[in-house]
């Protein structure tokens, strides 16, 4: 199986700061990479896929890069409504698997 | 607009079964792969199943090795509606159980999720 591992597991922010987090696979997955938003006792929500592509709706603060084995996802301006659980998730192989997750906080 | 409503979720005991079933609205259903994917309390996500599209006269289907062997995957098209048969159910299967959409088997990530479903396992 493919493992995903993300850091930090946790970071603290404030509204305004630029905030990024990286997402490591244990092998190439080319750029089949996508990262989730989740908020408590809500679903998750997609936010980019391909790597670097926004799903619709997702706003322009958001943005991915890489390919391989490394990622990140960067939020340019961290807003109120930001604060939640990021996870990373990869869509090369069976099965597909998830980062354990990078909670962020209010400074 | 896209909907998914999964139900089906309780309190069971180590070794019953049950059935989750996952209703969907707004979109072509016979077209999109559907996964299920879980999420114990106070953890993070796990895969557990995926079921393709129809292609020629079956479907494929794929299992994480937690549940494979126990845990069955299946839809009914006329019904918009995808289902997890979950049986020989273990503590470590207490979860909420998501049903997301996924584009198709290239595009494998999951563009739309339900509310979940709580599957509680304990004596």
């Amino acid at each position: 199986d493919i493992q995903m591992t993300q850091s930090p597991s946790s970071l603290s922010a404030s509204v305004g700061d630029r905030v990024t987090i990286t997402c490591r696979a244990s092998e190439s997955i080319s750029r089949f990479l996508s990262w989730y938003l989740q908020k408590p006792g809500k679903p998750p929500k997609l936010l980019i896929y391909g790597a670097s592509t926004l799903q619709s709706g997702v706003p322009s603060r958001f943005s991915g890069s890489g390919s391989g084995t490394d990622f990140t996802l960067t939020i340019s301006s961290l807003q109120p409504e930001d604060f939640a659980t990021y996870y990373c998730q990869q869509s090369f192989g069976v099965p597909r698997t998830f980062g354990q997750g990078t909670k962020v906080e209010i400074k | 607009q896209v909907q998914l409503v999964e139900s089906g979720g309780g309190l069971v005991t180590p070794g019953e079964s049950l059935t989750l079933s996952c209703v969907a609205s707004g979109f072509t259903f016979k077209n999109y792969y559907i996964n299920w994917i879980r999420q114990a309390p106070g953890k993070g996500l796990e895969w557990v199943s995926h079921i393709s599209f129809r292609n020629s006269y079956s479907f494929y289907t794929n299992y994480a090795d937690s549940v494979k062997g126990r845990f069955t995957i299946s839809r009914d098209d006329a019904k918009n509606s995808v289902y997890l048969q979950m049986t020989g159910l273990r503590g470590e299967d207490t979860a909420v159980y998501f049903c997301a959409r996924q584009p198709d088997y290239s595009n494998a990530y999951f563009d739309y999720w339900g509310q979940g479903a709580l599957v509680a396992v304990s004596s």
